[in-house]
């Protein structure tokens, strides 16, 4: 069945750090693939998504990108702030209407 | 903007007790969702819907029941609680349709502890 792998658990960065996370994909389908925010508190919310009909997405100043030969997809932000300490999480839609989640990585920016 | 609202948004109850866990979504989505958040696994999918009277099984169905009787409404049951379903639950629904991706939106999530 579809399935996400996201191996970073948590993240350590000082401000204007760079910020890249991966995550892996499987399914039989044509997938759409997203990246969600949690912010302490609250429930995720949509960061950015990538088709594959465009091999990249951005918002807020993240860049997403898609690499359909090694099934994966990267979450990268050049120079992060402490306000982007959060949760983020991979997901992706893949024929259906079902959506998976990846495990989540702890973003944590020190000032 | 979506709004889903979920309630109870914490509740605590004892094994074997009987929970139910409302949402309710207010902007005509057909896809409806329920997913509990551990430390370590993230979202997982329980059960989802694309309309009243309809229930699709997710990735971790043991244990929980759910029922979609409006538009609006989705509901988990757990029926017999057990301390492993300790967890935040969310639930979120989306709208399909040509050009639109499938994005969930989020309710604030409802706690639930078991002792």
């Amino acid at each position: 069945g579809d399935s996400v792998i996201q191996m970073q658990g948590q993240v350590t960065l000082s401000e204007n750090d760079f910020l890249f996370i991966n995550c892996t994909y499987s399914t039989t389908g044509y997938p759409t693939l997203f990246w969600y925010v949690q912010y302490s508190g609250e429930g995720p919310q949509l960061l950015l998504q990538v088709t594959t009909a465009n091999n990249k997405g951005s918002s807020r100043g993240f860049e997403a990108t898609y690499d359909k030969g090694t099934t994966s997809f990267h979450l990268q932000k050049t120079s992060v702030q402490e306000i982007d300490s959060a949760v983020y999480y991979c997901a992706m839609r893949g024929g259906g209407y079902k959506v998976v989640f990846g495990s989540g990585t702890r973003l944590l920016v020190s000032p | 903007e979506a709004a889903v609202t979920q309630s109870p948004r914490n509740k605590v109850t004892v094994t074997g007790g009987n929970v139910t866990l409302s949402c309710r979504q207010t902007n005509s989505h057909n896809y409806m969702y329920w997913y509990r958040q551990d430390t370590g696994h993230g979202l997982r999918l329980i059960h989802y819907s694309y309309g009243a009277g309809n229930l699709q099984i997710g990735d971790v169905p043991d244990g929980y029941k759910a029922t979609r009787t409006t538009q609006e409404d989705f509901f988990l049951l757990l029926e017999l609680a057990s301390p492993s379903q300790t967890s935040l639950y969310f639930c979120a629904s989306s709208v399909p349709g040509q050009g639109n991706t499938g994005q969930l939106y989020f309710g604030e999530g409802s706690k639930l502890t078991v002792l």
